[in-house]
């Protein structure tokens, strides 16, 4: 079992229609989760960090945290052609920890 | 806040020579920073944690003596491909940790290509 998994995808999306990216864990005692896109040919860029369970809110852009089911999503609402890249999931592990464990990504499409 | 700058951002080298990658942070202190490799349509995958003033930590299977890492500053970390050769050739990004040390900030990236 990955210690990050992540649907590769392709997840196509039309667009406006909200986007759901997943993505699960196994270390219970991670403690820092991560939201990245990365558009072909480009360098990640954060977009969400979350650490506590719930939801946590920004612009189009919604994370949500399940520890008890080891369970982090982002949601993107009104999807854009622009939104089209992959996402990666990261989750640093406990307190003192400095590295990231990424997931594989996801690649979305968003479809005019 | 939080830019990270690499340089260069393309290079094209021979078998044989030895590149070098810069990686800064423009506008904040990073006493860590991370260099990592990624291969068409792969995942990152990262080859050492470089914290300031100490020698690297590599992960498993990255060989120290080829790709050697200076932290020597808070803002300035490099990479230095020895002996390079054509696998060699990948998208090598570095990233820095933010100055709440949760959140880490990737620099723009540099494409090797050995012939």
């Amino acid at each position: 079992q990955k210690e990050v998994e992540q649907n590769s995808g392709p997840l196509s999306v039309p667009e406006g229609a909200i986007a759901s990216l997943n993505c699960t864990y196994s270390d219970r005692g991670s403690q820092s989760f991560f939201w990245y896109r990365q558009y072909s040919g480009k360098s990640p860029e954060l977009i969400m960090s979350i650490y506590s369970n719930g939801d946590k809110e920004d612009g189009r852009f919604t994370a949500q945290l399940n520890k008890a089911s080891q369970y982090v999503s982002l949601l993107i609402r009104d999807s854009q052609p622009s939104d089209s890249a992959t996402y990666l999931c990261a989750v640093r592990r406990g307190v003192g920890a400095q590295k990231l464990v990424f997931g594989q990504g996801t690649r979305l499409t968003i479809n005019p | 806040g939080a830019v990270v700058s690499q340089h260069p951002s393309w290079v094209i080298c021979k078998s044989g020579t030895s590149v070098k990658i810069e990686c800064r942070s423009l506008d904040f202190q990073a006493t860590t920073m991370f260099w990592y490799r990624q291969f068409p349509k792969q995942s990152l995958m990262l080859m050492a944690t470089s914290n300031e003033g100490s020698k690297a930590t590599y992960e498993q299977g990255v060989e120290k003596d080829k790709f050697l890492i200076n932290h020597a500053s808070l803002t300035l970390s490099t990479l230095t491909v020895t002996s390079a050769h054509p696998e060699d050739s990948s998208f090598y990004i570095c990233s820095a940790l933010g100055s709440t040390n949760y959140e880490q900030y990737f620099g723009p990236g540099t494409r090797l290509t050995v012939t």
